[in-house]
């Protein structure tokens, strides 16, 4: 069975700092994604990664995938307040042709000024 | 061009009723899924239906139910209703099932309470 683990659960951070979210899960997959969900709000998609050494970037946020060591990370550089979010990401069963996503418990982020 | 819509955006239930709970996807998509967010349990996968078939079942009691229309339009049904069912049951579409570069879309959600 499929299981998808993030630490840390909650990051507290000043702004202007770097830091790193990890994601692990536990058997092969072939796509991870990675969303972000302010208080109140549905899940707004940030990045896809689909293969070994994927590399994506967006603003202050890149994302990264590891399929041999089953784990993808998002590094947040120089934070903002305006990063302050929980971020998920999620897992899909490999080869599988379905949109079932296995979600991480999330990491809540607050970046303080 | 407009994005997943769920209504209601709220309900609170009863013990023992059921609900439904609308879902329209971004036109074009056919495939839709839907997750129930819990603070205990996180986000946990219900359903998927692709072209009016359920193609995927999560690990829910048969008390949770669902469907699609022709016009890829979906609903969900909860019977029964248990306290523990309270949750922000969110929607999802993209264009296909197969097709893993292509992100899931998420509504606003429906923040059912069960009293």
């Amino acid at each position: 069975e499929l299981k998808v683990e993030q630490n840390p659960l909650f990051l507290s951070m000043q702004e202007g700092k770097n830091y790193t979210i990890y994601c692990n899960y536990s058997t092969t997959s072939d796509r991870l994604y990675w969303y972000r969900q302010d208080p109140g709000k549905s899940l707004e998609s940030l990045f896809v990664l689909l293969s070994n050494g994927a590399v994506k970037q967006e603003g202050r946020l890149m994302a990264s995938l590891d399929t041999k060591a089953r784990l993808s990370t998002l590094h947040i550089t120089a934070a903002v307040h305006d990063l302050s979010a929980t971020y998920f990401c999620a897992v899909g069963t490999i080869g599988g042709a379905t949109n079932k996503l296995i979600f991480g418990t999330g990491t809540l982020l607050a970046v303080q000024p | 061009k407009a994005g997943v819509t769920q209504t209601p955006r709220y309900l609170i239930k009863t013990r023992g009723q059921q609900v439904t709970l609308s879902c329209s996807p971004i036109s074009g998509h056919r495939s839709v899924s839907w997750y129930q967010q819990t603070p205990g349990q996180g986000l946990q996968f219900l359903f998927e239906y692709f072209s009016e078939t359920q193609r995927n079942k999560g690990n829910f009691p048969g008390r949770f139910s669902g469907r699609q229309f022709s016009n890829s339009r979906s609903e969900m049904n909860v019977s029964t209703l248990e306290l523990g069912d309270s949750a922000l049951y969110l929607c999802a579409s993209s264009r296909t099932h197969d097709r893993p570069n292509s992100p899931l879309h998420f509504g606003n959600g429906t923040r059912l309470t069960v009293t």
